[in-house]
């Protein structure tokens, strides 16, 4: 069975500041993975994606994520963090096929400090 | 989110009572899913359909059923209306053959069972 582990419940970081989110997955194959993010009272917006090739994925917003199979990681990253960020945060994994079921990753919210 | 329509956004109910939830597309996506969102849990799959009539369970699936008897709806009901039921509930769309395409997913039902 697939699984999605985000360690850290809360993260607070300084507006201007890096941030890095991380996701760890588990799955038998080689996985879809997402990463979408959830404001106050919305539905969730997808971030970015990966499925295939550059390990390294680019998103809306300035964000970037990094796959690497090895540490079965798929961490979410931002150079520089706007207050506008703060928002809950979601990694996703689904099977390496054209149509799948997700799993969803219990999410991480991100407080921004002035 | 443009295409996909929840109804209705909040809702009061009573234990004991039966209530359905509509998720109404226009993007002629094949895929429909719902999932019940709570905090520490992240986003749980209930129930999913693949086509008109074609529906299968997820993992928190007890107590719910679904009916897909056109593309455009995929209705959630909850039989008996508990007050574990509680949640804010999600519908999303897919579509397969565009690669990774994610989850485009609704605003969300707020869902209070007293």
């Amino acid at each position: 069975a697939q699984s999605v582990t985000q360690p850290d419940i809360h993260i607070t970081v300084s507006e201007g500041a890096s941030l890095e989110l991380r996701c760890n997955y588990s799955y038998g194959a080689t996985p879809y993975l997402f990463w979408y993010v959830q404001s106050p009272g919305q539905g969730l917006q997808l971030l970015l994606k990966y499925f295939s090739g550059d390990t390294l994925v680019q998103g809306i917003k300035g964000f970037e994520a990094e796959f690497k199979r090895s540490q079965s990681s798929f961490n979410l990253r931002k150079p520089s963090v706007h207050w506008s960020d703060a928002a809950e945060y979601f990694c996703a994994v689904g099977a390496n096929s054209g149509y799948s079921t997700l799993t969803f990753g219990k999410g991480t919210m991100l407080l921004v400090s002035p | 989110d443009a295409g996909i329509t929840q109804s209705p956004r909040h809702k009061v109910t009573e234990t004991g009572t039966p209530v359905t939830l509509r998720c109404h597309q226009t993007e002629n996506h094949r895929y429909m899913y719902w999932y019940r969102q709570d905090p520490g849990h992240g986003l749980r799959l209930i129930h999913y359909s693949y086509g008109v009539k074609d529906t299968d369970k997820g993992e928190v699936s007890d107590g719910y059923s679904v009916s897909r008897s056109k593309t455009e709806d995929f209705l959630l009901t909850l039989e008996s209306a508990t007050s574990s039921q509680t949640s804010v509930y999600f519908c999303a769309i897919s579509e397969p053959g565009q690669g990774a395409p994610g989850y485009t997913f609704g605003s969300g039902t707020r869902l209070t069972v007293v």
